[in-house]
């Protein structure tokens, strides 16, 4: 089955004690992505890669790493979180290139902060 | 910048009515459009997209037609099921680009 995986599914930590979100797609996908979720803002995108070895940032990179060392996984990092990175987060992966192509979204890491 | 404005929920109505969800969008290019629809504890799904001014994008008994004269991609659904109760989200793509995102608008339908 085609998808998108993220773990964990719940996390609760305390401010200052690094975590990653790993996520891993199984669609050969180039483009990856990871976006927050907050009430009333949408979804903001965080960093995204094209590719093996290119990450860029996108709208809110502040206080989160990305790494993408293989095609198939690009895991969240935060070095030391804050409670204002309490939110949801999803990632996602599309094929790049001429499109538009369909992004497939994991089901979602939901993070607090205290 | 790119935007995209939707319509503040949350939206409550009975089974069997009709829906329609506004979005309206600000682009700097000619973009793609897209409804994403999140069911409760899910990720987000592509319900359906539109590609190009007058489109029709449909799946599932919705509908959203690409009106560039109006700059517009309103959600439209005749007759609305407790199942449809989710989240909503208008989005834009220029080029390949990253999605851009309404706030989305929460759906709940009463039996």
């Amino acid at each position: 089955e085609a998808q998108v995986t993220q773990n964990p599914r719940y996390l609760i930590t305390v401010t200052g004690k690094k975590l990653t979100v790993t996520c891993s797609q199984n669609m050969n996908h180039e483009y990856m992505s990871w976006y927050r979720q907050d009430p009333g803002l949408g979804l903001r995108q965080i960093y995204y890669s094209m590719n093996v070895e290119v990450t860029d940032k996108g709208d809110v990179p502040e206080g989160y790493k990305v790494s993408r060392k293989e095609k198939r996984n690009f895991p969240l990092i935060l070095e030391s979180p804050s409670p204002n990175q309490t939110s949801l987060y999803f990632c996602a992966s599309r094929k790049e290139g001429q499109g538009p192509y369909e992004q497939f979204f994991g089901p979602g890491t939901r993070l607090t902060v205290l | 910048g790119d935007s995209v404005t939707q319509m503040e929920g949350p939206v409550t109505l009975s089974e069997e009515a009709f829906l329609t969800i506004n979005c309206t969008y600000t682009a700097t290019g000619y973009p793609s459009l897209f409804w994403y629809v999140q069911y409760p504890g899910e990720g987000l799904q592509l319900l359906l997209k539109a590609t190009k001014a007058d489109d029709k994008g449909s799946n599932k008994g919705f509908e959203a037609t690409y009106r560039k004269e109006t700059t517009s991609f309103h959600l439209e659904k005749g007759s609305v099921q407790v199942s449809d109760s989710a989240v909503y989200f208008c989005a834009l793509l220029i080029g390949n680009e990253k999605l851009t995102f309404g706030t989305g608008t929460r759906l709940t339908i009463i039996p």
